[in-house]
């Protein structure tokens, strides 16, 4: 069984430049969600996405967008990046919403930015 | 807000000796509690969880018990090994139903030594 896919997992991007990040869940599993994981700030709620649908949004600017395509994938886009947008970005996958369910994680994107 | 305390690292312990990683939680309802571990270069992996008050989550030797009355969850294994060398990290997902936004604590590195 696959587990979360995303690509690319290495990328290196300059301040002012966009990137788009792609996730394909576990076959069967609806809901995708993204966190950012760095140093300072530590693992953080990014978006969630279930059925197409942006259900829960974390504290975020504009700039970091996402949406998810009717066989589930996922991709997230970040605009006019920052020196502190570098980061481990990990996308995640549930099979639906429940507070129990268990999110299975990618290996993640690592976004570095010159 | 939630929130996730847990104890700073690194911690290092001798093969075979008992571990103890404290995280203590703030939620409002009902929340469900996950312990997830990362190793080097990898997303993260969940390790265990515990849906309600007085449940125990084990695997792999790990055990962590949902104590409402203390709003703990700590983790903990009796004999550890040098492969359990990783970031723990202590999670919460909320009552309300949204299980794709986890509050994450600031992760605990284990380093274990022959």
């Amino acid at each position: 069984k696959a587990g979360v896919t995303q690509t690319p997992r290495y990328l290196i991007k300059t301040r002012g430049q966009q990137v788009t990040l792609s996730c394909s869940p576990i076959s069967g599993h609806r809901s995708v969600s993204w966190y950012q994981q760095t140093p300072g700030q530590g693992l953080q709620f990014l978006f969630e996405y279930f059925s197409e649908t942006q259900r829960n949004k974390g504290n975020f600017p504009g700039r970091f967008s996402g949406r998810q395509f009717s066989n589930s994938r996922s991709e997230m886009n970040v605009s006019t990046l920052e020196l502190g947008d570098s980061a481990l970005y990990l996308c995640a996958s549930s099979w639906g919403v429940s507070g129990a369910n268990v999110l299975t994680f990618g290996a993640g994107s690592r976004l570095t930015v010159l | 807000g939630d929130s996730v305390t847990q104890m700073e690292g690194p911690v290092t312990l001798s093969e075979e000796a008992f571990l103890t990683i404290n995280c203590t939680y703030t939620a409002t309802g009902y929340p469900s509690l996950f312990w997830y571990v990362q190793y080097p270069g990898e997303g993260l992996q969940l390790l265990l969880k515990a849906t309600k008050a007085d449940d125990k989550g084990s695997n792999k030797g790990f055990e962590a018990t949902y104590r409402k009355e203390t709003t703990s969850f700590h983790l903990e294994k009796g004999s550890v090994q040098v492969s359990d060398s990783a970031v723990y990290f202590c999670a919460l997902s909320d009552g309300t139903g949204t299980a794709s936004k986890l509050t994450f604590g600031t992760g605990t590195r284990l380093q274990v030594t022959l």
